[in-house]
C-alpha cells in the first residue's frame, strides 16, 4: 500500500517570503513522487515531479521539491512567494501496477500568500 | 487545444437518475483515469484503463462504470444515483508504456450534484 502525507491543512506565508509546503510518503519501492497544485474551480496542474537523479527537482511556475529518502519526505519550496501562488496543493505518489500508474493523493495543503 | 476535456462541467440531477460524464484526451496517451473530490478536496482513483481495457477498480459501487469506446475516450456511467454521490469528478490521462513515468494530465472537472 502507498500513502501520502500533508501534515498541514494551511500555510500562510507574506508576499517575498519563503514558503515551503510539507509532504512524507510512504510506498513499497522507489516512489514516484508529485505536486499538483489545485486552483479554485480548477482541475490540477502538474508542478513537478520527482523519478530519479537529482533530490532537487526544479518545476513550474519557479517551484522546487526536495526528495529526501531518509526522512521519505518530498517538500515542496518556492524562493519568494506570489500572493498568485495562493491555492490549493496537493502531494501524490505513483507506483507502477496493474499497467497503470496508480496516483494517490495527500489531502491537500490550503496555501495563502497574504499581500 | 485542451488536452484533456471533459463534459459537462456542472450536472445537476435528481436521486435515481442515471447519468454520464464524458471525456476526451487529445495528448495520445495510453491509460486514462476517473478520480473523486469529495466536499473535503480529498482525491482518491477510481478506476483507470489501459488500451481499452479496464485495470483498477478501486472499491467503486457497481452502479459507477467506465466505458471507452476508444483509447482517447473514457466515458463514466453512473446508474442510480445517490446524494452521496455529490462530488467533483476529473478525468485524466497519462502514458504508461515504454516506461515513460510521465505525469497525469487533469481535465477540469465535473461538478456532479444530486438532488
Amino acid at each position: 500500500a502507498q500513502s501520502v502525507a500533508q501534515p498541514e491543512d494551511q500555510v500562510n506565508v507574506a508576499e517575498g517570503n519563503p514558503l515551503t509546503v510539507k509532504c512524507t510518503y510512504s510506498v513499497s519501492g522507489n516512489p514516484y513522487l508529485f505536486w499538483y497544485v489545485q486552483y479554485p474551480n480548477r482541475g490540477l496542474q502538474f508542478l513537478l515531479k520527482y523519478i530519479t537523479g537529482d533530490n532537487l527537482v526544479k518545476g513550474s511556475y519557479g517551484f522546487e521539491a526536495e526528495f529526501n529518502k531518509s526522512q521519505t519526505s518530498f517538500h515542496l519550496k518556492k524562493p519568494s512567494a506570489l500572493v498568485s501562488d495562493s491555492a490549493l496543493y496537493f502531494c501524490a505518489v505513483s507506483r507502477l501496477g496493474a499497467g497503470s500508474y496508480q496516483l494517490t493523493f495527500g489531502k491537500g495543503t490550503k496555501l495563502s500568500v497574504i499581500p | 487545444d485542451t488536452a484533456v476535456s471533459q463534459t459537462p462541467k456542472y450536472l445537476v440531477t435528481q436521486m435515481g437518475n442515471d447519468k454520464s460524464i464524458k471525456c476526451e484526451q487529445n495528448l495520445g496517451h495510453d491509460t486514462m483515469y476517473w478520480y473523486k473530490q469529495d466536499s473535503k478536496k480529498f482525491l482518491k482513483i477510481m478506476f483507470s484503463y489501459n488500451n481499452k481495457e479496464l485495470i483498477i477498480n478501486e472499491t467503486v459501487p457497481n452502479r459507477f462504470s467506465p466505458k471507452s469506446p476508444d483509447k482517447a475516450h473514457l466515458n463514466l456511467h453512473i446508474n442510480s444515483l445517490e446524494l452521496g454521490d455529490s462530488a467533483v469528478y476529473f478525468c485524466a490521462s497519462s502514458q504508461v508504456t515504454g516506461g515513460a513515468n510521465t505525469e497525469a494530465f487533469f481535465g477540469q472537472g465535473t461538478r456532479l450534484t444530486v438532488v
